[in-house]
Formats: structure tokens, sequence, C-alpha cells
């Protein structure tokens, strides 16, 4: 089974730039996450999906940051523009249903991101 | 609002020997989830153990198993014949409408 494909790796931008990062969940599943982590912190909740319906996105500074989930299968999660303190690792993570959280959740590598 | 502690930012054992992680959680829900992942290098988070707040038995995958303790609001890891592969950060996380997390313990295994 395949799992969260996430690009790019890793990407640095001069604050003020914007940025996109793209996440393919785990076919089939229909609930998408985006995480924010930054160094020497747990992951923080951006923005959960459930197809393409925005489930929670509380946490997402939408002065700057957006993200989109077309079709309910890929998502992009964009920052315009970026200051230094959206440097930081993007996790995209996905579970099978619903909006329970006893799911598992299935992370992709992440994109690291340095903002200079 | 859920809070996640890890008291423990870094800790190292032995290889073949017992570790044990900790972990309290903040919350006046009765019913949720608690989490363990494991993060090595590459950055991906792995689901190492999973329990539910409402079973008092505590759960168990192999190697790993937890110490939970629903009073005193605590989720404890112990990690028995600690392996090399074990070294990681590892993440305790709460999950009632949404999953929050701690601030990780990175566990060294010292060969």
């Amino acid at each position: 089974e395949a799992g969260v494909a996430q690009s790019p790796r890793y990407k640095i931008i001069e604050k003020r730039q914007s940025v996109a990062f793209w996440c393919n969940p785990i076919s089939g599943h229909a609930t998408l996450y985006w995480y924010q982590q930054i160094l020497g912190q747990g992951p923080k909740l951006l923005i959960q999906f459930q197809n393409n319906g925005v489930v929670d996105d509380s946490q997402l500074p939408k002065d700057r940051f957006s993200a989109e989930r077309l079709k309910g299968v890929d998502s992009t999660l964009k920052i315009q523009p970026a200051k230094l303190e959206d440097s930081a690792v993007y996790l995209c993570a996905s579970s099978l249903g619903g909006l329970t959280t006893n799911e598992k959740l299935f992370f992709g590598s992440g994109t690291q991101l340095s903002v200079l | 609002a859920q809070t996640v502690t890890q008291s423990q930012p870094e800790m190292s054992v032995q290889e073949a020997e017992t570790v044990t992680l900790s972990c309290t959680y903040d919350t006046s829900e009765s019913d949720y989830y608690l989490f363990w992942y494991k993060q090595p290098p590459s950055r991906q988070m792995i689901l190492v153990i999973r329990q539910e707040a409402y079973k008092q038995q505590n759960a168990t995958e192999n190697r790993f198993s937890v110490n939970f303790q629903k009073a005193a609001k605590s989720f404890s890891l112990k990690i028995s014949d600690s392996q090399l592969g074990d070294a990681a950060m590892y993440f305790c996380a709460y999950g009632e409408d949404k999953i929050i997390f701690g601030k990780g313990t990175r566990l060294h295994i010292l060969p």
C-alpha cells in the first residue's frame, strides 16, 4: 500500500515570498490533515478536511495560510507571504474514514520549510 | 483546553533494557483516546500504540505497553527489550474532537 506522499521535501525561501506544499493521501482515505511542527515541539493541527470540505481550520492563520483539497483527493497548503516564524516541518496525514479520533493517522515525511 | 505534557525532553537506555516515557494530560472529558507516536529521523510519524479511555485494560503491542491511569491523567509508555531501531522522538497525543500532541521525548538507545 502506497503511503502519504508529500512534496517538496525541503524548501528555502526568503520572507515575504510565497510557497506551496502538496500532499497526496492514501487512496480511499476520506480525511486529510495538515500539521505544522516547529523545531522542538509536537505537531500542531492547521486544518482538517473530510473529503473536500473543511472540518476544522481554527488554528490556521488565515491572513497568510490557505489550503484546498480539490475533488477530495490531493491537497495543497499555501503560505503567502511567508514570515520567519513559519519555518517548520509541514506534515500531511490521512485517515480512512470519519471524524472519530480513534482512527490511525498515516503521515507523510513532511516538507521542511526554512524562511530566511 | 486540553493539554499534553511530556516532562522528559530526552532519555537514554541501554540496548535490551526497559525504558518508560512519561505523559500527563489535562481534560474534563470522560471519553477520549490516547496515543503514542514515534518519529524517526525520516520525519514520518508512526503510530506505536493506542488506548481508549473507557477501557481499563492497558494496551499492549509486542514490546510496547502503556500504563494508563485515568484518575491521575497519566499515560506512560514502556518499551521492553529496547532495540537500536527504537531510537526516535516519541510523542504522546490526546484525541477527542481533534488530536493534540505533546512536545515529545527524544529516546537514545545505547549499544
